[in-house]
């Protein structure tokens, strides 16, 4: 099975900061890679697919690049709004769907 | 629009057998590419991906629970059902359907999610 490990687990940012977050595949993977938001008590929301198309109605601040084994979701200037856990998401070629663990973004 | 909503039993008891109903709108399982799947969430843990089921009626299920677990689908009712036997406590958790769409390959929209307690 492939592992995703995102890279921080948590992160404490401040309204204005630029963020990255990584997400890191024990093999090489194909680009199905997603990123999703997630609100406490809340369903998940899709941010960004295929490593960096941003979904539709997700705001520009949000983007995603990365291929093989290392891709990361950045928020050019993170916003109140924008405090919740991310979680990377791959397919692979078997049609097996994993998500990694997420990172936390809190209010420094 | 689309939209998806999770129905079931909030309650479970331990080795009994849980069924969940997915009922969508605003898209049809028939049309190519479309797929619904289940993923879950213990409380305070990551998401966890079950099965999914396409618009072929193919299958899919996350191996470690392969055994347990059954995805079908009524295109007539627009809805998607997942059984999972032998159900235990630590089957505990938010349950989630969600739609992909080919092309996107990722689950672009979910429903509210249900909490599922699995308790004597």
């Amino acid at each position: 099975d492939i592992q995703l490990t995102p890279s921080p687990s948590f992160l404490s940012a401040s309204v204005g900061d630029r963020v990255t977050i990584s997400c890191r595949a024990s093999q090489g993977i194909p680009s199905f890679l997603a990123w999703y938001q997630q609100k406490p008590g809340k369903a998940p929301q899709l941010l960004i697919y295929g490593a960096s198309t941003l979904q539709s109605g997700v705001p520009s601040r949000f983007s995603g690049s990365g291929s093989g084994t290392d891709f990361t979701l950045t928020i050019s200037s993170l916003q109140p709004e924008d405090f919740a856990t991310y979680y990377c998401q791959q397919l692979n070629s078997y049609f097996m769907w994993t998500f990694g663990p997420g990172t936390k973004v809190e209010i420094k | 629009q689309v939209t998806l909503k999770e129905s079931g039993p909030a309650l479970v008891r331990p080795a009994e057998t849980l069924t969940l109903t997915c009922s969508f709108s605003g898209f049809s399982l028939t049309t190519s590419g479309m797929c619904v799947s289940w993923i879950r969430q213990p409380p305070g843990k990551p998401l966890e991906w079950l099965a999914l089921i396409d618009f072929h009626d193919d299958k899919y299920y996350t191996p470690s629970l392969e055994t347990r677990l059954t995805i079908s689908k009524d295109t007539s009712e627009d809805q998607v059902v997942l059984t999972m036997t032998n159900i235990d406590p630590m089957d505990t958790a938010t349950y989630y359907c969600a739609r992909v769409v080919g092309g996107v390959y990722a689950f672009d929209h979910w429903g509210q999610g249900l909490l599922i307690t699995v308790s004597s």
